[in-house]
């Protein structure tokens, strides 16, 4: 089955720092992808929905400028958290599905567990 | 009031019980409904997708009624490996997927 690629699956930084995670779809094309967080014990939220070739569409509540998207590519999203803080630290995944058709399964990245210290 | 709500147990069952699962959701323009699992500290996985006539996979059978907007997950002859959080996930057919907040199943022996 389709296979979405997440990296890293965990990381550690001091706060203050930036942290850039990538999402990739092995084998398929998205031109949509998706980044959602869980705290503990909660669902997931879903923060951004990312757009390849164009900016993305964040969530009410989440800051773009804090959390910055790139999608250069119909395989890859990038999440930068910028400035991180320890409330920042959660664990983050990226969803995709193939292009067609739209509404086919959600394929999930492995997420990434970021601690800030 | 939450877009897709349950409860979020949790349940403990014995192994070999039978287990049912409840979700509402409350945007009436959904259009795709699924049932997701997701183990600690894992991605979702995708369980099964709901359809209103029903369907069954197993030892799992999902449920759709769009005119309650309610959704349900049974699980016959339950297996302590079904012990997980059981994600109600609801779809407007632009891919974006909102989420329940879970519900916790623990099955013992």
């Amino acid at each position: 089955g389709a296979v979405v690629s997440q990296h890293p699956s965990w990381v550690i930084c001091k706060s203050g720092t930036s942290v850039k995670i990538e999402c990739r779809s092995l084998d398929f094309q998205a031109t949509t992808m998706f980044w959602y967080r869980q705290f503990p014990k909660q669902s997931l939220m879903l923060m951004a929905t990312s757009n390849e070739g164009s900016k993305a569409t964040y969530e009410q509540g989440v800051e773009k400028d804090k959390f910055l998207i790139n999608h250069a590519s119909l395989t890859l999203s990038t999440l930068t958290v910028t400035s991180a803080h320890p409330e920042d630290s959660s664990f983050y995944i990226c969803s995709a599905s193939p292009l067609v058709p739209v509404w086919s399964q959600a394929f999930f990245g492995q997420g990434t567990r970021l601690t800030v210290v | 009031r939450k877009e897709v709500e349950q409860d979020p147990g949790p349940f403990n069952v014995p192994e070999g019980a039978t287990v049912a699962f409840n979700c509402t959701y409350s945007n009436s323009a959904s259009q795709s409904f699924f049932w997701y699992r997701q183990d600690c500290r894992k991605e979702p996985k995708l369980l099964m997708s709901v359809y209103s006539s029903g369907n069954e996979d197993g030892r799992f059978t999902a449920q759709l009624n769009r005119a309650s907007q309610y959704i349900s997950l049974l699980i016959r002859d339950s297996k302590l490996s079904d012990s997980a959080t059981y994600l109600c996930v609801v779809s407007a057919n632009t891919g974006k997927l909102i989420f329940g907040q879970g519900t916790t199943l623990q099955v013992k022996p």
